[in-house]
Formats: structure tokens, C-alpha cells, sequence
């Protein structure tokens, strides 16, 4: 049982290269989602997906979109990367059956745009 | 104003200090209240979660929340080196989408 894994766990971007993140679980979890942390900042929600074949806008979404592939996968893209998007990326899933339960993370990727 | 407020620290302790940790939010509808604790390098893991005010105790760790004062806190009793990592608190309504804190670093020095 690995819980959820992500690849990259390291990657440098030159600005304006794009990229995917991939994140899976094997939790049989609805929800996924896709955090950001920076130093001093916390962890900030770029996108979520509440179930597959839904996702929607966390609170710092913009230069990134998201694909829920199916139950297990969760990507996250650049188009066009820009030294502001340097951060560690973490991805978390829940079971999310409309009641609070654990969330589960990832071991990050760390992200740095030159 | 954020919605979590958090002292990032570092706050240094040594081994067997009783160590409080705390966190202020605004908004009226958070509900659930959660620790979590991340080391070096590591994704964060859930400590320990409480609904509504009061106290929730698991070993070493008390979780306090007080909804009138929108004040939480964590305390962690006879502080091991191993619990040296930082320690993120974060709050949820009805969505169950946790906004985090900051996260305070804290160091127990043998």
C-alpha cells in the first residue's frame, strides 16, 4: 500500500517550459488536491477535484491547470513556467465521503523555474 | 488579514518542556479543527483533529480549541527530540477543505 506517491520528486524548468506533475493514490480516496508551500506561507490549495470528473479552483490557480484521469490520478500543469511558481507541490487525497476525514499526502515534488 | 494565523518561530525548546502551540483564525464557520505535523523533507500527517470547542487528549498531545475567543492551541507534553519538525494547524467548515496556518517550527534540543 504506498498511499500516495508523486513524480517527479525533484525537477528544474527553464521560465516558459512546461511540465506535469503526477500524482496517484491507492487508496480507493473521491477526493484529490493540489497544495503549494512555500517558506512562511503554508500550504496554499491550487486546485482540488471533489470526485472524478470534477475539479475546481482552489485559492492560487492561476498558471496552472489540473486533470482528474480517473479515480487514482490527479495531474497538475504548467504551460509555461515562471520563477514564481518555485515551491515544493505537494498532492493529498481523502476518502471525502461528506463527513471530515484524514488527509493523506504525498512526499512533494520540488519544483525550481530558473 | 489571513484567514489562519500562525507564529512560524522557530521556537526552541529543551527535552521534557511542556510546549504550547497556537493559532488564531476569523472566520465564524470554521468547524473542525485540525494538527498536523510535517518533517524535513516530509509531507504532513494529521495529529489530531477536534470538533467545536473543548479539549481532546491522544498520549503526550492535548488539542484546545475556543470558538468564542477563535483561539486553538496544541500542547505537547515531556517534548521528545523526535518531535522536532514543524506543526501546521489548519481549520475547515462544511466543504472539509482545510485552510493551514503557516506552520511553527519546533526544535527540542537534547
Amino acid at each position: 500500500n504506498a498511499g500516495v506517491t508523486q513524480t517527479p520528486k525533484f525537477q528544474v524548468l527553464k521560465t516558459g517550459q512546461s511540465m506535469t506533475l503526477q500524482c496517484a493514490q491507492d487508496m480507493n480516496h473521491n477526493s484529490m488536491y493540489w497544495y503549494r508551500q512555500d517558506p512562511g506561507m503554508g500550504l496554499r490549495l491550487i486546485y482540488y477535484s471533489a470526485s472524478e470528473g470534477t475539479t475546481d479552483k482552489g485559492e492560487v490557480p492561476n498558471g496552472y491547470n489540473v486533470s482528474r484521469l480517473n479515480k487514482r490520478e490527479f495531474s497538475l500543469r504548467l504551460e509555461s513556467a515562471a520563477p514564481s511558481q518555485t515551491s515544493v507541490y505537494f498532492c493529498a487525497s481523502r476518502r471525502g465521503t461528506g463527513s471530515l476525514d484524514e488527509q493523506f499526502f504525498g512526499p512533494g515534488t520540488r519544483l525550481t523555474v530558473l | 488579514q489571513k484567514e489562519v494565523e500562525q507564529d512560524p518561530g522557530p521556537l526552541s525548546v529543551p527535552e521534557g518542556a511542556i510546549v504550547s502551540l497556537n493559532c488564531t483564525y476569523s472566520n465564524s464557520a470554521f468547524q473542525y479543527f485540525m494538527w498536523y505535523r510535517q518533517y524535513s523533507r516530509k509531507g504532513p500527517e494529521l495529529l489530531m483533529y477536534t470538533y467545536s470547542s473543548g479539549n481532546k487528549e491522544d498520549g503526550r498531545f492535548t488539542a484546545q480549541v475556543d470558538k468564542s475567543s477563535k483561539y486553538i492551541s496544541l500542547f505537547i507534553r515531556d517534548s521528545q527530540p523526535s518531535d522536532s519538525a514543524t506543526y501546521l494547524c489548519a481549520m475547515s467548515g462544511g466543504s472539509y477543505i482545510p485552510t493551514f496556518g503557516r506552520g511553527t517550527s519546533l526544535i527540542v534540543h537534547p
